[in-house]
């Protein structure tokens, strides 16, 4: 069974940068799959930021590609989300989860990690 | 960019009534691109439709979705206390995931 655990600073400063890292367990990274990253907050709802294959392929939500940066250690079955220069607006509860892509039956997100609040505040 | 939108923002129900649950995109889409998820207080969301109308696993067959083009729907035929929650469209196209805003079913 696969499962997702994000982990990360729940409070961080105006100006600085986000890290949250996402453990991979029940499944090898490698083994194919994208994974990704997404977001949700009262004022934004869910807004997906942006997905990784084990090979460090990436593609961005366009709204975010300038400041994030998403990355795979295959040695610790993980994937890392880096969001720079944040602002209040980037408080949210960050997801991380295994995106189910088939050309026939279209793409959604399943399993999803239980989340993580991330607080921006000075 | 594809714009979701959900109607009713709320929808106020009894356990064993109908839920019709809409889901409007701002242009037609293909009917494998459209997903719905139930997501409770504090957890995350959980994926109850993909391809419009296909239940994921272990759904119960009290869930289905219906539709085509700009107008989708997830009925709910009868009402379980476990199905009050928020449910979420979602869209995937031209490298470009987006969600919903969300209707919110909760006990009349």
């Amino acid at each position: 069974q696969v499962q997702l655990q994000e982990s990360g600073p729940g409070l961080i400063k105006p100006s600085e940068t986000l890290s949250l890292t996402c453990a991979i367990s029940g499944f090898s990274i490698s083994s194919g799959f994208y994974w990704g990253w997404i977001r949700q907050s009262p004022g934004r709802g869910l807004e997906w930021i942006g997905n990784i294959y084990h090979s460090g392929d990436t593609y961005y939500n366009p709204a975010l590609k300038s400041r994030a940066t998403i990355s795979v250690d295959t040695s610790k079955n993980q994937f890392s989300l880096r969001l720079s220069s944040v602002t209040a607006a980037d408080t949210a509860v960050y997801y991380c989860a295994r995106l189910m892509a088939f050309i026939t039956r279209g793409s959604w997100f399943d399993p999803w990690g239980q989340g993580t609040l991330v607080t921006v505040s000075s | 960019e594809i714009v979701l939108t959900q109607s009713p923002g709320t929808l106020s129900l009894s356990p064993g009534e109908r839920a019709t649950l809409s889901c409007r995109a701002s242009q037609s889409v293909a009917s494998n691109s459209l997903v719905w998820y139930q997501q409770k207080p504090g957890q995350a969301p959980r994926l109850l439709i993909y391809g419009a109308s296909s239940r994921a696993t272990g759904i119960p067959d009290r869930f289905s979705g219906s539709g085509s083009g700009t107008d989708f729907t997830l009925t709910i035929s009868r009402l379980e206390p476990e199905d009050f929650a928020v449910y979420y469209c979602q869209h995937y196209g031209n490298s470009l995931f987006t969600f919903g805003p969300g209707t919110k079913v909760h006990i009349k």
